[in-house]
């Protein structure tokens, strides 16, 4: 089983709205870190936004917030206000507490397109 | 201070030929972590090394690949007798220690891009 889901291959979204990345994943460790990526074509890993399984609250950075709801085993990332300079791959990635060292295992992306 | 730092960005070779791809972790950073991206894919995990030790290859094909990471020096991926499936994005990671789930630290270098004719 995948232990990360990203069920959108691709995505257009329009210049100053919001867009949401589904992100589902698996696992029976009560201790885990829920991650989100950006990469653009230039091809770098750039971190965005981190959800532990035990935070009470959604994390927000800036105009990225993640949408955690722990029962469904979701972590949406909602990027909202759309830039041009957001369009990229975008990955999502956990981190168990069981696994050996700090190994991440990511999903296989989300491509966002921002139209002006 | 210097991010993570991969060479070469790109590198082109013949099948059969061997890649050597070096990964130098941030500073005070003693964990490295090596992943592969085939195209349109996302990250998968290699191995994760500690100065000198391998520490988990789970991730390594059992056959051409191997890592190191030298007491002094970068971390090294070598694969030998590449073949046109080993075309890639070989993305070097490195953390100061093994915080829990959170790490921080945990940084990403910009990747080396293997292309195999």
């Amino acid at each position: 089983a995948q232990k990360i889901t990203q069920t959108q291959p691709g995505m257009f979204v329009q210049e100053k709205e919001a867009v949401t990345l589904d992100c589902t994943y698996d696992t029976s460790d009560p201790s885990y870190g829920l991650f989100w990526y950006k990469q653009p074509s230039s091809g770098e890993m750039i971190f965005l936004i981190y959800q532990g399984s035990y935070d009470q609250q959604n994390a927000t950075e800036g105009r990225y917030s993640l949408n955690f709801q722990k029962a469904r085993k979701s972590a949406n990332l909602v990027i909202s206000a759309s830039q041009l300079g957001d369009s990229a791959m975008y990955f999502c990635a956990m981190r168990e507490s069981q696994a050996a060292g700090n190994k991440l295992t990511f999903g296989g992306g989300t491509r966002v397109l921002v139209k002006p | 201070n210097a991010g993570v730092m991969q060479n070469p960005r790109h590198l082109v070779r013949r099948r059969g030929q061997e890649a050597r791809l070096r990964c130098s972790p941030m500073k005070g950073h003693s964990h490295v972590y090596w992943y592969r991206q085939l195209p349109e894919e996302g990250l998968k995990f290699m191995v994760y090394l500690q100065k000198e030790n391998i520490i988990d290859e789970s991730g390594m094909p059992k056959e051409r690949f191997s890592a190191e990471f030298p007491k002094e020096g970068p971390s090294i991926l070598r694969i030998q007798q590449v073949v046109r499936g080993d075309s890639a994005a070989y993305f070097c990671a490195s953390s100061p220690g093994t915080g829990g789930v959170a790490d921080y630290g945990y940084t990403f270098g910009s990747g080396t891009r293997l292309t195999v004719v």
